[in-house]
């Protein structure tokens, strides 16, 4: 089985400060990672992915994720923070293979302050 | 890029009625589709996933009589929500998978109210 757990439910960052929200995953097989966002009654944005590869994935608006297979943790982060990152984060995994279900994190949401 | 439109982004019915929800993958064809619902600052619990052409596979507790699912194409997904009650208000969003390199295009979800 896998499973995500995201650390802090509630992180709050000033503008301009680097941004780190925690990601770590259990899965018995070589696992695809990814963080979403989520703004208000919205659907899901992929801010980026992990297949195979270079651990160390880009991603869009400036974010960033390192996968870890020691640490089993992909956590994401970026270096500086604006107003309108604020947002709901939601790490998640799923197995190798065909289209198989993701599981979410908890969610983490970012606050920026000004 | 991959586009995925559900549709209504928000409904309110009455007590005991049924609302059907659509996802349509616009340009490309999603063999397995996802269907998830919110709670409010919840994380999103996946409650079946439908292949084109097959019944749907619901998650354990998902009551499939009450949530009827049909994937009757390859880019059309419905959910309809039987004799909704207050208790199905929530936030339902669609995912579309098309292959291991696109991976997952989620819809912009639909807000029930039921009252």
């Amino acid at each position: 089985a896998q499973s995500v757990t995201q650390l802090g439910s509630h992180v709050s960052v000033s503008e301009g400060a680097l941004v780190l929200l925690r990601c770590n995953y259990s899965s018995s097989v070589p696992p695809y990672l990814f963080w979403y966002v989520q703004y208000p009654n919205q659907g899901l944005q992929l801010l980026l992915k992990y297949t195979t590869g270079a651990t160390l994935v880009k991603g869009i608006n400036g974010f960033e994720a390192e996968f870890k297979k020691s640490e089993t943790s992909f956590h994401l982060t970026k270096p500086s923070a604006h107003m309108s990152d604020a947002a709901e984060y939601f790490c998640a995994v799923r197995t190798t293979g065909t289209a198989s279900k993701l599981t979410f994190g908890t969610g983490t949401r970012l606050q920026v302050m000004l | 890029g991959a586009v995925v439109s559900q549709h209504p982004s928000r409904v309110i019915c009455k007590s005991g009625t049924s609302v059907k929800i659509e996802c349509r993958s616009l340009d490309f064809q999603a063999t397995t589709m996802f269907w998830y619902r919110q709670f409010p600052k919840q994380s999103l619990m996946l409650m079946a996933t439908s292949n084109e052409g097959s019944k749907a596979t619901y998650e354990q507790g998902v009551e499939k009589d009450k949530f009827l699912i049909n994937h009757a194409s390859l880019t059309l997904s419905t959910l309809t929500v039987t004799s909704a009650h207050p208790e199905d208000s929530s936030f339902y969003i669609c995912s579309a998978f098309r292959d291991t390199l696109s991976g997952y295009t989620f819809g912009s979800g639909t807000r029930l109210t039921v009252v």
